[in-house]
């Protein structure tokens, strides 16, 4: 079983729908949860981060943390063309160390 | 402008030869990572170092070389032993963990080794 997983799609929502990306992670002890996204080509990027239970927003972006189910979840509203990217999921197990997982790959039509 | 800075973007290599990937930080953070990621995959971590003249191998260590001689800096060097050196590298830095900053990891722009 790996770490982190995700889905690694292409997850496909028309422009203006919420798109629901999910993570699993392994680890019971992990406290800290991160979203990056990722532009073909380009480097990571961090969007989020969540460390409690329940919801985090930030402009279109929100992010749910289930610790008892062991899942995190990122959800974007209004979808746009400019969020077709990959997004991967981050878990902090350690205080020194990131797991990533594969990424799930967004593909926003018009 | 704080940020992160990977030199160069692009690097061609005969196989056989080392390379050195350059990576500079003026975000004044302790620690510093290298990943490798390959087509359709993850980041795996190669090395990672949380003070200067010290770091601890990743999960990919074989084939590769890093110093911490700065808190700036932190060069990798990709040796002929590497078996498989072509993918696209990524230098990431964070600050110490405390209640207000988790791990978080910022990555700079990545260079992309081609090994022929």
């Amino acid at each position: 079983q790996k770490e982190v997983e995700q889905n690694s799609g292409p997850l496909s929502v028309p422009e203006g729908a919420i798109a629901s990306l999910n993570c699993t992670y392994s680890d019971r002890v992990s406290q800290s949860f991160f979203w990056y996204r990722q532009y073909s080509g380009k480097s990571p990027e961090l969007i989020m981060s969540i460390y409690s239970n329940g919801d985090k927003e930030d402009g279109r972006f929100t992010a749910q943390l289930n610790k008892a189910s062991q899942y995190v979840s990122l959800l974007i509203r209004d979808s746009q063309p400019s969020d077709s990217a990959t997004y991967l999921c981050a878990v902090n197990r350690d205080t020194d160390k990131l797991i990533f997982g594969t990424g799930t790959r967004l593909q926003v039509f018009p | 402008d704080g940020g992160i800075t990977q030199s160069p973007k692009y690097l061609f290599r005969k196989e056989g030869q080392n390379v050195t990937l350059s990576c500079e930080q003026n975000l004044n953070h302790d620690a510093m990572y290298w990943y490798r990621q390959d087509p359709g995959q993850g980041l795996r971590l190669i090395y990672y170092s949380q003070i200067v003249n010290d770091f601890q191998k990743g999960d990919i260590a074989e084939g590769y070389s890093v110093s911490r001689e700065k808190k700036e800096s932190f060069p990798l060097t990709v040796t002929s032993a590497q078996k498989n050196p072509t993918a696209f590298y990524l230098c990431a830095s964070s600050t110490f963990y405390t209640s207000a900053h988790r791990g978080e990891q910022y990555f700079g722009p990545g260079t992309r080794l081609t090994v022929t």
